[in-house]
């Protein structure tokens, strides 16, 4: 069965500085999907980066990049210079067939506090 | 701002009540699905539309109805709902297809309230 974990339920990190949040997963899927999103207190999903599967580099996206070790089945998001705004819930997230179907899998995300 | 929309943002109502929850996206997108987010917790997927058909029901009481009008609209449908009902419900598109590339949008979510 895939499986999602982050395993930091919470982090602060002082303003300017880089912060990795963790992601491991579990499937034996050869072809999978990994991305982050970004929820705000407002509610919404916002969609930060993604990887898959047989991408050779990591993903990059202005701030955002994907430290992606296949291998170790890990996926873990690194913010550089980190913002004030980037105050928010961080979940990990993984698609994949399951049962025949596409499916979005959550872990149980990484609430991250930007200290000023 | 989202390009999936979803109202009403905000709706209480009570067990006996008879409500719907709309989702719109112009996007083209195939797929359309309904999470439902408790607090402080991840989303937990309910349904999921492939071309307009259901394709995945996550074993969801009844009292929750997903209906696909066309492949724009996605609603769904609640009916005698129970105090723990009460949650965030996202709803989401994607191109669709059977590839595992292309993120999901999200809407900015109904914030449902059972009383």
């Amino acid at each position: 069965a895939q499986k999602i974990t982050q395993t930091q339920p919470g982090m602060f990190v002082q303003e300017k500085e880089a912060v990795t949040l963790d992601c491991t997963y579990d499937t034996s899927d050869p072809s999978y999907g990994l991305f982050w999103y970004k929820q705000p207190s407002s509610g919404e999903m916002i969609f930060l980066i993604y990887q898959g599967s047989y991408d050779q580099q990591n993903a990059t996206e202005g701030r955002y990049s994907l430290n992606f070790q296949k291998a170790r089945k890990s996926a873990n998001l690194v913010i550089s210079a980190s913002q004030l705004g980037d105050s928010a819930m961080y979940f990990c997230a993984m698609r994949g067939i399951i049962q025949g179907a596409q499916k979005l899998v959550f872990g149980q995300g990484t609430r991250l506090t930007i200290n000023p | 701002d989202t390009e999936v929309t979803q109202t009403p943002k905000h709706l209480v109502m009570g067990m006996t009540n008879k409500k719907s929850l709309k989702c719109e996206q112009h996007m083209g997108h195939r797929a359309m699905y309904w999470y439902k987010q408790k607090a402080k917790k991840p989303p937990e997927l309910m349904f999921v539309y492939s071309y307009e058909k259901l394709s995945i029901n996550e074993s969801v009481p009844s009292r929750f109805s997903p209906e696909c009008p066309n492949s724009s609209l996605l609603n769904l449908h609640l009916h005698a709902l129970q105090p723990e009902d009460s949650a965030l419900y996202l709803c989401a598109s994607s191109q669709g297809g059977t590839g595992v590339t292309g993120e999901l949008f999200f809407g900015e979510g109904s914030r449902l309230t059972v009383l």
